[in-house]
Parts: structure tokens; C-alpha cells; sequence
């Protein structure tokens, strides 16, 4: 069975400080990984997707997000965090031999940057 | 502007009133699908569509139908209506109906079921 864990109900980081937020995954064969952002009354915006090839990705926003096969894991990060990057982040998985319907959201982890 | 837009965006009811959110992609995607979400629970999806006239259930579709006769609208509708059925509710939609294909969402529809 999938599974997607986000640790962290919240992350807590000053201006200008690297942040990061946390996802830990469960798939059966290769993993399809994503991470979402949602601003206060919108819905969820894609940023970056992992497939396969390079563990780094890089996506909107200045963010990007690592992929460790070992650790199952596919953290998102991002170098110097901004007050306006302060949003709720979701990680996804797929099965690669899955379809579009088969995704699993994580809980969410809530990113507060204090100026 | 491409986009998927959901109607309304606030909506409240009275228990067993029959009602309808509406969904409609300009992307020509041939997935969409209607997910719930509620605090503590995270997005749970409701219905799927991988094609026209083609649906299937999700993982919580009990007290929701939903029709895909077009390939830009997927109207979810509530025969009727009760307060579990309070909640924030997103419609999406991906290009393709492979696991590679990010997710379109709609701002969302907030109902609420007195």
C-alpha cells in the first residue's frame, strides 16, 4: 500500500534563513513524488515533481526538492525563505505503474516564515 | 487563462436539499477528479473521471454522484445533502491520465450543511 508521512505539522523559519519540509514515502516498484502549495482560499498549485534521473529538482518558487532512494525520502527546500513562501505544503506519491487516479496526499506540514 | 473554476465558491444548505458544484477545465485534460478536504484528514478523493463517460469512486464516494458528458465539465452533485458533508472541496484535472501527470486544482468550493 502507498503511504505518504509529513512529520511536521509546522515549520517555523526566519527571513532569509534555508528552510526545509519534511515527506517520507511508501510505494510498491519506483515512486512519482510531488509537492503541492496552498495559499490561504486557493486551491493546491503544483511546484516540482520527481520521475526519475537527476535526485535534485528543481521547481517554482525557488524551491527545490531531493530524492533519496535509500531513505525513501523527497524533502523540499529552499536556500533563503521569503514571508511570502508561508503557505501549506503537500507531498504526493504515485506508483510508477499506477494511473493518474492512484495519489496519495501526506497530511500537509504548515510553513509560517516569521520577517 | 488556463484554469480550472469551480462554482460557487461558498455555498450553505439545509440537510436533504439536493445541490451541485460545478467544475470546468480549458486545458482539454483527460483526467479530473473531486477531492474533499478536512482539517486533520487531508485531501481524501471522492470521484474520478479518466474520459468521457468513463467515472469511477474514489476512496470516500458514499452521498456523491457525479457525470462527465463533456470533456471540460465534471459536476459533482449531492442527492442529499447532510452535515458530515460540510467541508472544502477541490476539483482537479491532468493533461493525461498516467502517474506522471501533475494536478490542476479549482480555489475550492466551501459548503456547508446545516
Amino acid at each position: 500500500a502507498q503511504s505518504v508521512a509529513q512529520p511536521e505539522d509546522q515549520v517555523n523559519v526566519a527571513e532569509g534563513n534555508p528552510l526545509t519540509v519534511k515527506c517520507t514515502y511508501s510505494v510498491s516498484g519506483n515512486p512519482y513524488l510531488f509537492w503541492y502549495v496552498q495559499y490561504p482560499n486557493r486551491g493546491l498549485q503544483f511546484l516540482l515533481k520527481y520521475i526519475t534521473g537527476d535526485n535534485l529538482v528543481k521547481g517554482s518558487y525557488g524551491f527545490e526538492a531531493e530524492f533519496n532512494k535509500s531513505q525513501t525520502s523527497f524533502h523540499l527546500k529552499k536556500p533563503s525563505a521569503l514571508v511570502s513562501d508561508s503557505a501549506l505544503y503537500f507531498c504526493a506519491v504515485r506508483a510508477s505503474y499506477s494511473s493518474a487516479s492512484k495519489i496519495i496526499f501526506g497530511s500537509g506540514t504548515r510553513l509560517s516564515i516569521r520577517p | 487563462e488556463a484554469q480550472v473554476t469551480q462554482n460557487p465558491r461558498y455555498l450553505i444548505t439545509v440537510t436533504g436539499k439536493k445541490l451541485t458544484v460545478t467544475c470546468s477545465q480549458n486545458m482539454n485534460h483527460e483526467y479530473m477528479s473531486w477531492y474533499r478536504q478536512d482539517p486533520g484528514l487531508g485531501l481524501r478523493q471522492i470521484y474520478y473521471s479518466m474520459n468521457v463517460e468513463v467515472t469511477d469512486k474514489g476512496d470516500v464516494p458514499e452521498g456523491y454522484k457525479v457525470s462527465r458528458k463533456e470533456k471540460r465539465n465534471f459536476p459533482l452533485i449531492l442527492e442529499s445533502p447532510s452535515p458530515n458533508q460540510t467541508s472544502l472541496y477541490f476539483c482537479a484535472s491532468s493533461l493525461r491520465t498516467g502517474p506522471d501527470s501533475p494536478l490542476h486544482f479549482g480555489n475550492g468550493t466551501r459548503l456547508t450543511v446545516t
